[in-house]
C-alpha cells in the first residue's frame, strides 16, 4: 500500500519567512495530494489540493509543487503570519482508491 | 460547504462499556472514515466504508467496528472499551474520484 513520509516534524520560522514542509510517496499510481491545516483543538481542513497534471498550484501566499519523477510534493509557505501556526498533514491517494494516505504532520510555529 | 457532524464533542465513558460515536455528513458522500488522532501519530484509519453496508478494515481496527445502515450516518463502536482507546477521534466525508476530504470537529474520548 501507500506510504507517506512527511518532514520535518516541527518547524519555527520568524514571522515574514517562508516555510517549506516536504512528502515523499511511494505509489507511483497515486495522482492527488492534498494538505490539510489543523489549528489548536479544531478540524483539520484543507488548505490546497494538487493532482499530476500539473506541478503547481498556487493561492495567495500558499504553493504545493509536485515532482512525480522523485515522487514527492512540498508545501511552501511565504510572508508567513502567526496565524499560520498549526499542525499541517499532507496526503496522497489515487483515483479508484478512495482512503488518503496521511502523513504523520508537520508542527509549524511562527514567532513573532 | 460541506458538514459533518460528530454527535458529541466530548465524552467521558467507564472501562468494558460499549460506546457508540456517531457521524453524519450533508453532502451525499459514498465514503466514510474514522480516524483516531493521538499525539505524535498523526491520523491512524480505524474503518472506512465506501458504501451503504460496506465497511473496510483500516490500519488500526482492532477493538473496533462499524455501522453505515443509511449513506448519511457512519457509526463507531467501541465494544468493550479499553482506557487505551482514549483519544481524539475524527470522522470524515469524501466523494468519489480524487475528492477532497471533509473531517468533523471531532470527539475527545476519555476511557476511565
Amino acid at each position: 500500500g501507500e506510504n507517506v513520509e512527511q518532514h520535518p516534524s516541527t518547524l519555527s520560522v520568524q514571522e515574514g519567512d517562508s516555510a517549506v514542509i516536504k512528502c515523499t510517496y511511494s505509489d507511483s499510481a497515486s495522482n492527488y495530494f492534498p494538505w490539510y491545516k489543523q489549528e489548536l483543538g479544531k478540524r483539520p481542513q484543507l488548505i490546497i489540493d494538487i493532482r499530476s497534471n500539473v506541478g503547481e498550484k498556487k493561492d495567495q501566499r500558499i504553493a504545493v509543487t509536485l515532482n512525480k519523477t522523485a515522487k514527492h510534493f512540498s508545501l511552501h509557505i511565504t510572508e508567513t503570519q502567526p496565524e499560520d501556526s498549526a499542525v499541517y498533514f499532507c496526503a496522497a491517494s489515487h483515483f479508484g482508491n478512495e482512503k488518503l494516505t496521511f502523513g504523520t504532520g508537520t508542527r509549524l510555529t511562527i514567532i513573532p | 460547504d460541506v458538514k459533518v457532524t460528530q454527535s458529541s464533542r466530548y465524552l467521558v465513558k467507564r472501562t468494558g462499556e460499549k460506546v457508540f460515536l456517531e457521524c453524519v455528513q450533508d453532502m451525499d458522500h459514498e465514503n466514510m472514515f474514522w480516524y483516531r488522532q493521538d499525539p505524535g501519530l498523526g491520523l491512524r484509519l480505524i474503518y472506512f466504508s465506501y458504501d451503504v453496508k460496506m465497511k473496510e478494515k483500516g490500519d488500526i481496527p482492532e477493538g473496533y467496528s462499524v455501522s453505515r445502515e443509511k449513506k448519511e450516518r457512519f457509526s463507531l463502536i467501541l465494544e468493550s472499551a479499553s482506557t487505551n482507546q482514549t483519544s481524539m477521534y475524527l470522522c470524515a466525508s469524501r466523494g468519489t474520484g480524487n475528492q477532497p476530504q471533509h473531517f468533523g470537529d471531532g470527539t475527545r474520548l476519555s476511557i476511565l
